[in-house]
């Protein structure tokens, strides 16, 4: 069974552009929920997505938004990049519900020079 | 959310079991305790969840104390693959969906 696929692997931006990353989650799974990870704040949760649906979202500022297709891949994008979104970012996918495990993929390198 | 802690590091010798602690004081009574590893330039791994009961699988054992306020994950017998940064979460119920709530992780360190 392939695992959860994030594209690219790594990724270099100056301050100002936009990015947009993108995660294939493992079949049959319809929720997908993004998060970023940093030395100093650790995994911090973006948002998540379950069935086309935004039902969830952290404490980020609007320019992180996401979206899921009706074949349940996602798409993160954020604008006006700032240095402080270096980060490496994570999807992972599960059936939905607290009770479900989720699985990750290993993640996009973001850079901001 | 529940916050959750956990020391910082800690270490094993290889073939011993490990326990790894984690507080979740804040927990409430539909939220569930998950816990992951992570190895270099690699996302977090599964590694086991529970809710009340005590849980085993092929990896570790997840024991989770009688008021839930913390956790043990159990290693029965350390190998060198083990090493990484374990965390413990909590994903909670209600509207929280899809939200794993993460603490700092512990360092596992492995000697041969």
């Amino acid at each position: 069974k392939a695992g959860v696929t994030q594209t690219p692997r790594y990724l270099i931006k100056t301050r100002g552009q936009q990015v947009t990353l993108s995660c294939s989650p493992i079949s049959g799974h319809r929720s997908v929920s993004w998060y970023q990870q940093t030395p100093g704040q650790g995994l911090q949760f973006l948002f998540e997505y379950f069935s086309e649906t935004q039902r969830n979202k952290g404490n980020f500022p609007g320019r992180f938004s996401g979206r899921q297709f009706s074949n349940s891949r996602s798409e993160m994008n954020v604008s006006t990049l700032e240095l402080g979104d270096s980060a490496l970012y994570l999807c992972a996918s599960s059936q939905g519900g607290a009770s479900q495990p989720q699985h990750f993929g290993d993640g996009t390198r973001l850079s901001i020079l | 959310d529940a916050k959750t802690t956990q020391p910082n590091s800690m270490e094993s010798n290889e073939e011993e079991p490990v326990h790894l602690p984690c507080n979740h004081s804040t927990i409430s009574g539909t939220d569930y305790i998950h816990w992951y590893r992570q190895l270099p330039s690699q996302g977090p791994e599964y590694v086991i969840h529970g809710l009340t009961s005590n849980v085993n699988n092929r990896m570790a054992s997840l024991a989770i104390a009688e008021d839930r306020k913390s956790s043990t994950l159990i290693l029965h017998r350390a190998t060198l693959r083990d090493a990484a940064v374990y965390y413990c979460s909590v994903n909670a119920g209600g509207t929280s969906y899809g939200k794993l709530t993460f603490g700092q992780g512990t360092i596992l360190t492995v000697h041969p």
